[in-house]
């Protein structure tokens, strides 16, 4: 039962236009959502997060946008740049447990 | 620098020979945990532990055992490893509580001939 789901494998822009990457989830009780950047032979690293008591955090070409009556989030990156290439995943954990669900993960490639 | 250290980058092994894959981390996190990341199946846990001498299953333990005698450290144990096992795994550290972000290591690419 895959609980964060990352419909699009891949996703192209070009540079200076908007990346949306989206995430969807199926457990109401997920109360804290993450997004981590991975580029190849590197570990994953931290993004941006957005509790539940909020529908929107910004910083700085990152916005992420969390709907949970439709039990959505979405990640903007806003303008991309040929640096954002990389996988991203989406994660959600609940009541602050030791768990975190991971998405499968999207390619962003940002063309020049 | 605070980081997550894990050794070796790349193994070759072959089915039965038992490996150890070593996690180290200097944040004084309480929590740690490895994940295998494999193609069309993103990360998936395997062991985490809360703190020292405490540690439980993830989502796909089978195959793997781990030990946390001291904070700093979270070795993966592959005992008779096999050629499913073959994966890039990820160890991870953070603080305790509510809101705090992994940190991970740089990735263990083994290949189980």
């Amino acid at each position: 039962d895959q609980q964060v789901k990352q419909n699009s494998p891949s996703l192209s822009v070009q540079e200076g236009r908007i990346s949306i990457l989206n995430c969807d989830y199926t457990n109401s009780m997920f109360d804290y959502f993450l997004w981590y950047k991975k580029y190849p032979a590197e570990g994953p690293t931290f993004l941006i997060s957005i509790s539940s008591i909020k529908d929107k955090n910004e910083d700085g070409r990152f916005t992420v946008f969390l709907n949970k009556s439709a039990k959505h989030l979405s990640l903007h990156i806003v303008p991309s740049q040929p640096g954002d290439s990389a996988v991203y995943f989406c994660a959600a954990s609940k009541g602050g447990s030791e768990k975190l669900v991971f998405g499968k993960g999207t390619k962003l490639t940002v063309n020049p | 620098e605070a980081q997550v250290t894990q050794n070796p980058r790349y193994l070759i092994t072959v089915t039965g020979k038992k490996l150890t894959v070593t996690c180290s981390q200097n944040m004084n996190h309480e929590y740690m945990s490895w994940y295998r990341q494999d193609p069309g199946l993103g990360l998936r846990q395997i062991y985490y532990s809360m703190n020292v001498e405490v540690t439980d299953k993830g989502d796909v333990p089978e195959g793997y055992k781990v030990s946390r005698k001291e904070k700093r450290n979270f070795p993966l144990i592959l005992e008779s490893p096999s050629p499913n096992q073959t994966s890039l795994y990820f160890c991870a550290s953070r603080l305790q509580g509510f809101g705090e972000k992994l940190f991970f290591g740089s990735g263990t690419q083994l290949s189980v001939l």
